[in-house]
């Protein structure tokens, strides 16, 4: 079985742009999560979405924003970036929920905000 | 809400050292408990994962983790480290039916040979 999948690995961009990052998860899975990795912070949650609705979002701004499929597939949008946003972005999909089954990680989008 | 306390943020030790990574949560009730390890240039994995039933937890890679409800822990463990298990290990705690798990800092581990 194919793992998360994440386009694309590597992002530079400069402030004030905004970047889409994508999520294929494991097929079968129809939940999927979003985290936001920093030497600082760690994980930390993002939103998750689960049958094309998002189910439930984490402590970030409004230009973070994201929406699923109905392949289960996952896009996050950041928009207006700032330096602060730099940072590895973790997708994790699981059966039916973040929360309660175990979570498979993608590779990770490595976003550089320059 | 509920949080998650990872005490040793950075652990050096010897090949065949033992090992105990701690992990406290601040809920009461009910938790799913995980733990994570991302080996360097590698997706995060689950290590190992609590529900209910037997405390002492076995995972892959001979790490064993201990849940405490009394001490609100879930501490991992393995007897005699070797230089690959060198890698950041993070603790997750999912409280009360939450679909938002709840992650640790992490902790890096540098296993010498």
């Amino acid at each position: 079985k194919a793992g998360v999948t994440q386009t694309p690995r590597y992002l530079i961009k400069t402030r004030g742009q905004q970047v889409t990052l994508s999520c294929s998860p494991i097929s079968g899975h129809r939940s999927v999560s979003w985290y936001q990795q920093t030497p600082g912070q760690g994980l930390q949650f993002l939103f998750e979405y689960f049958s094309e609705t998002q189910r439930n979002k984490g402590n970030f701004p409004g230009r973070f924003s994201g929406r699923q499929f109905s392949n289960s597939r996952s896009e996050m949008n950041v928009s207006t970036l700032e330096l602060g946003d730099s940072a590895l972005y973790l997708c994790a999909s699981s059966l039916h929920s973040a929360g309660a089954d175990t979570q498979y990680f993608g590779p990770g989008t490595r976003l550089t905000v320059l | 809400a509920q949080s998650v306390s990872q005490h040793n943020h950075h652990v050096i030790l010897s090949e065949a050292a033992s090992l105990e990574l701690g992990c406290n949560y601040s809920y009461g009730g009910t938790v799913n408990l995980f733990w994570y390890v991302q080996y360097p240039g590698q997706h995060l994995q689950l290590l190992l994962k609590y529900f209910s039933g037997d405390p002492l937890v076995k995972g892959i890679k001979g790490f064993e983790a201990e849940f405490i409800k009394s001490k609100f822990s879930f501490n991992l463990r393995k007897p005699s480290v070797q230089w690959s298990d060198t890698a950041e290990y993070f603790c997750a705690v999912n409280a009360g039916g939450s679909y938002i798990p709840t992650f640790g800092r992490g902790t890096s581990l540098i296993v010498h040979p």
